[in-house]
């Protein structure tokens, strides 16, 4: 199994671009989610999906889209990006909740200038 | 913000020593768990300790968990170089689509 994985491993981004950050995971795990990790912040739940089809705001939704056609996959939008949107976004998965054990995927690493 | 919050932020050891970390919540909690993650990495869970339980062991790792005093601590015997990492722990606070609240993590340096 290949776990949970991220790309593009790091991106950089001018201001109002948007992009797609992927995520896909192997496990047949019903719930993922995304998360934005900050220096001194920890991490922060941005949106997530409990199974394919359904989808929820977490903390810090603002900006942000999600979809989830499969239980495979769980990508991340960026509509237009901000400089306050530089980050590194980690996409994580459980199999059948939030609250239980969660895998995380390596991250992306995005700078918006 | 429930947010729970560890201690110490930083944490520095020799190589050997135990290393104990503690992360304090607000309210009660259904599970709590404690993930690595090291530099440039994804987090990785350690353990689970749930809310009617006190004390769960791992290889090297210790968690204990105190209902009353609202706070978990984890040990760490005998730290190795490679346990260089930040720990987080996080809460499940319950409720429908409980998810999980991390902290904002300690940074553990173990000099070789």
């Amino acid at each position: 199994n290949a776990g949970v994985t991220q790309t593009p491993k790091f991106q950089v981004l001018k201001t109002g671009q948007s992009m797609t950050l992927q995520c896909a995971q192997d496990m047949n795990h019903e719930y993922m989610s995304w998360y934005r990790q900050d220096p001194g912040m920890g991490l922060r739940l941005i949106h997530y999906s409990v199974g394919a089809g359904i989808t929820d705001q977490g903390e810090v939704p603002n900006g942000y889209n999600v979809s989830r056609s499969t239980t495979e996959d769980f990508p991340l939008r960026l509509l237009s990006a901000a400089p306050s949107q530089t980050s590194v976004y980690f996409c994580a998965s459980s199999l059948s909740g939030g609250a239980l054990t969660q895998y995380f995927g390596p991250g992306t690493r995005l700078l918006v200038l | 913000s429930q947010q729970g919050e560890e201690d110490p932020q930083a944490l520095s050891i020799q190589e050997g020593e135990n290393a104990t970390m503690n992360c304090s919540y607000k309210t009660s909690i259904n599970n709590l768990q404690w993930y690595r993650q090291n530099s440039g990495r994804g987090l990785v869970h350690l353990i689970l300790i749930r809310s009617n339980e006190r004390e769960k062991h791992s290889g090297r790792l210790r968690v204990t968990l105190d209902t009353s005093k609202k706070s978990s601590s984890l040990l760490i015997t005998a730290s190795r170089a490679a346990d260089t990492a930040s720990y987080f722990c996080a809460t499940d606070y319950g409720g429908a689509n409980s998810k999980l609240t991390f902290g904002k993590g300690i940074t553990l340096s173990v000099r070789p």
